[in-house]
């Protein structure tokens, strides 16, 4: 089945520093991928999306890139600031149209950022 | 545009115990769906309903059940509670249910079974 892998945390890095969560999946076909940020007491919130190979998602500074050929969707940021301290959650969407639009989830990358 | 709102946010039970989680989807989403997510791990998938007809299930016995209703809000119910089932339950919701949709989720209630 459907499964992914992410770096386990807690990841704490300096303001400004570079940021990279890995993400690998295991899947039939091709599936959407996602990040989903989680903030303290919140539900989850869509960060980025790709939906093909190649794929660049980006969205508030944050990057990641479909690659087919290593199955993987790592998510970058150039400068990280305190307030992207949260939980990171790479996601993978079904592999076929109809059915649904289940979500298999990796098990989340705590992000602690510090002055 | 209200977003996804579920209730309670809190709850106790006891072991045995049934329990009935409730949702209101976002204004113009005819899609929900419910997400177990223990401590420390990702959300896993439950069900979705489109249209109040269940469109997709996760593996989750039986006495998880749900409902969704003529105005696309939702209930989760759970019988015979175990204490496994402590976990955050998180309601998401969507437009339509295309495999590339996106979600919005709750904020999600918090289950403890004692």
């Amino acid at each position: 089945g459907n499964s992914v892998t992410q770096m386990e945390g807690p990841v704490t890095l300096s303001e400004e520093a570079f940021l990279t969560i890995n993400c690998t999946y295991t899947a039939t076909g091709y599936p959407s991928l996602f990040w989903y940020v989680q903030y303290p007491g919140e539900g989850l919130q869509l960060l980025l999306k790709a939906t093909k190979a190649d794929d660049k998602g980006s969205n508030k500074g944050f990057e990641a890139t479909y690659r087919k050929e290593t199955t993987s969707f790592h998510l970058e940021k150039g400068s990280v600031q305190v307030s992207d301290s949260a939980v990171y959650f790479c996601a993978l969407g079904r592999t076929v149209t109809g059915g649904g639009n289940k979500l298999t989830f990796g098990t989340g990358t705590q992000l602690k950022v510090e002055l | 545009e209200t977003g996804v709102t579920q209730s309670p946010t809190h709850l106790i039970k006891t072991r045995g115990q049934q329990v009935t989680l409730r949702c209101s989807s976002q204004s113009g989403h005819n899609t929900v769906s419910w997400y177990q997510q223990a401590l420390g791990q990702g959300p896993q998938f439950i069900f979705q309903y489109y249209r109040e007809e269940e469109n997709g299930r996760g593996n989750f016995p039986p006495r998880f059940s749900g409902l969704q209703f003529p105005n696309y809000s939702s209930e989760l119910n759970v019988n015979a509670l175990e204490l496994d089932d402590s976990a955050l339950y998180l309601c998401a919701s969507s437009f339509k249910q295309a495999y590339n949709e996106k979600l919005f989720f709750g904020s999600g209630t918090q289950l403890s079974v004692l």
